[in-house]
């Protein structure tokens, strides 16, 4: 069964202070990595997609990194309107309907 | 602007009541997905289209319903024998397998 962790539960940021979410996971063959922003009561966005080991993709203040076990989600000099709840996805080669398995997310506040 | 529009945005519902989502995209795609998310917790598949006329049942299925008579449309509906289902509903689509799945805004359901 495909798996999901995502640590910390939550992270209290000053501005301008980096820091790194990380998502584990287990999974059958993994087919994607999906990196997820969400601001209360609204949906997921989406932010970025890894496939391989080793590949990184960035977005302003945002940079996913993916390994064979895990993925970052490292923000630099974050600010106020970083705050989120940050997901994180996999998709597997085998999963019916190209569901996605979903951790349960990391609670991000940045301080003014 | 291409999107997904779910309606309505809260909705409340009655012991032994019947009560339908309604999610709607005009992005094209053709899989479309029903999650259910509740405090804390990862979002759960509940169920899938990949096609006009058919879709299976995810993890959590029990006492939903679903139809898909149009591309654009995937309603939802949750039925008297979900015994828990106040929750955040989340409704997804993607035009292919390992692309990312889109969300709309969700609807946010409450028991009276």
């Amino acid at each position: 069964e495909d798996q999901v962790t995502q640590s910390p539960e939550a992270l209290r940021l000053q501005e301008g202070e980096s820091s790194s979410l990380n998502c584990s996971y287990t999974v059958s063959g993994l087919r994607g990595l999906f990196w997820y922003r969400q601001d209360p009561g609204k949906g997921p966005e989406f932010l970025f997609t890894l496939y391989s080991a080793g590949e990184e993709k960035e977005k302003e203040r945002l940079k996913a990194t993916l390994t064979k076990k895990e993925s970052f989600l490292h923000i630099t000099a974050p600010k106020p309107e970083d705050s989120a709840t940050y997901l994180c996805a996999v998709q597997a080669f085998e999963a019916a309907g190209n569901k996605l398995t979903f951790g349960g997310g990391t609670r991000v506040l940045v301080k003014p | 602007d291409g999107g997904i529009t779910q309606s309505p945005k809260y909705l409340f519902r009655k012991e032994g009541q019947n009560v339908t989502l309604s999610c709607e995209q005009n992005l094209n795609h053709d899989a479309m997905y029903w999650y259910r998310q509740d405090p804390g917790q990862g979002l759960r598949l509940i169920y899938y289209s990949q096609i006009v006329n058919d879709f299976q049942k995810g993890d959590i299925a029990e006492g939903y319903s679903v139809s898909r008579e149009k591309k654009e449309s995937f309603p939802l509906t949750v039925t008297s024998a979900q015994k828990n289902p106040t929750a955040f509903y989340l409704c997804a689509s993607s035009i292919k397998e390992n692309q990312p799945q889109h969300f709309g805004d969700g609807t946010r359901l409450s028991i009276l």
